[in-house]
């Protein structure tokens, strides 16, 4: 099977940079995405790594490192409605489907 | 606008009947999800279809039934069965092939008394 694991919570200030790690474990997959979702609503898909490096997107960025079964997200010059759970999952290569992680809670502080 | 629907926002249901929550989209996407979410906890998969007519089953099926009569249409109904239905519920769809980026319903949070 496959398993994600993330910190359940981070709290940091505005104009801050917050760092999300996310380890996993599997026996394949395509590669790791980040979504996004404020308390109440949807999920929204934020960034895809299918290789190993740095994807920047805006003041987000997300990495991945297969050896190291690792990657994180990157929040910079956090703002307040950046206050919202980040989820980390794997596309997997058995069937087309996502495994998530637990989720990390952001919380951002004037 | 292209998107996906699911209604109704919230349900309340008595113990013992079963419910079916709808799920629809216009983003002719080949595949669609059913995921749960309960309180502080990430996304469980229920189901999944790939195509019209197939379907298979997620990480926590049990309880739970699907059927995929449409491209756009793709209903869960909880049954009795399942022993604890309280929870958000979320739709999702993509293009086929590595189901990297899904886009998401608003969901339907189900309470059961």
């Amino acid at each position: 099977g496959q398993s994600l694991e993330q910190p359940s919570e981070v709290t940091a200030v505005e104009g801050a940079i917050v760092q999300i790690n996310c380890t996993y474990q599997t026996s394949g997959f395509y590669g790791l995405s980040w979504y996004q979702q404020h308390d109440g609503g949807a999920p929204t898909f934020l960034s895809y790594n299918a290789l190993d490096g740095l994807e920047e997107t805006g003041r987000f960025s997300s990495f991945l490192s297969r050896s190291d079964s690792y990657g994180y997200l990157l929040l910079q010059e956090l703002q307040m409605k950046d206050s919202a759970s980040y989820f980390c999952a794997l596309a997997g290569a058995a069937g087309n489907k996502l495994t998530f992680g637990g989720g990390t809670r952001v919380l951002v502080k004037p | 606008d292209g998107g996906i629907t699911q209604s109704p926002k919230y349900l309340f249901r008595k113990e013992g009947q079963n419910v079916t929550l709808s799920c629809e989209q216009n983003l002719n996407h080949d595949a669609m999800y059913w995921y749960r979410q309960d309180p502080g906890q990430g996304l469980r998969l229920i189901y999944y279809s790939q195509i019209v007519n197939d379907f298979q089953k997620g990480d926590i099926a049990e309880g739970y039934s699907v059927s995929r009569e449409k491209k756009e249409s793709f209903p869960l109904t909880v049954t009795s069965a399942q022993k604890n239905p309280t929870a958000f519920y979320l739709c999702a769809s993509s293009d086929r092939g590595p189901s990297y980026e899904q886009y998401f319903g608003p969901g339907t949070r189900l309470t059961v008394t």
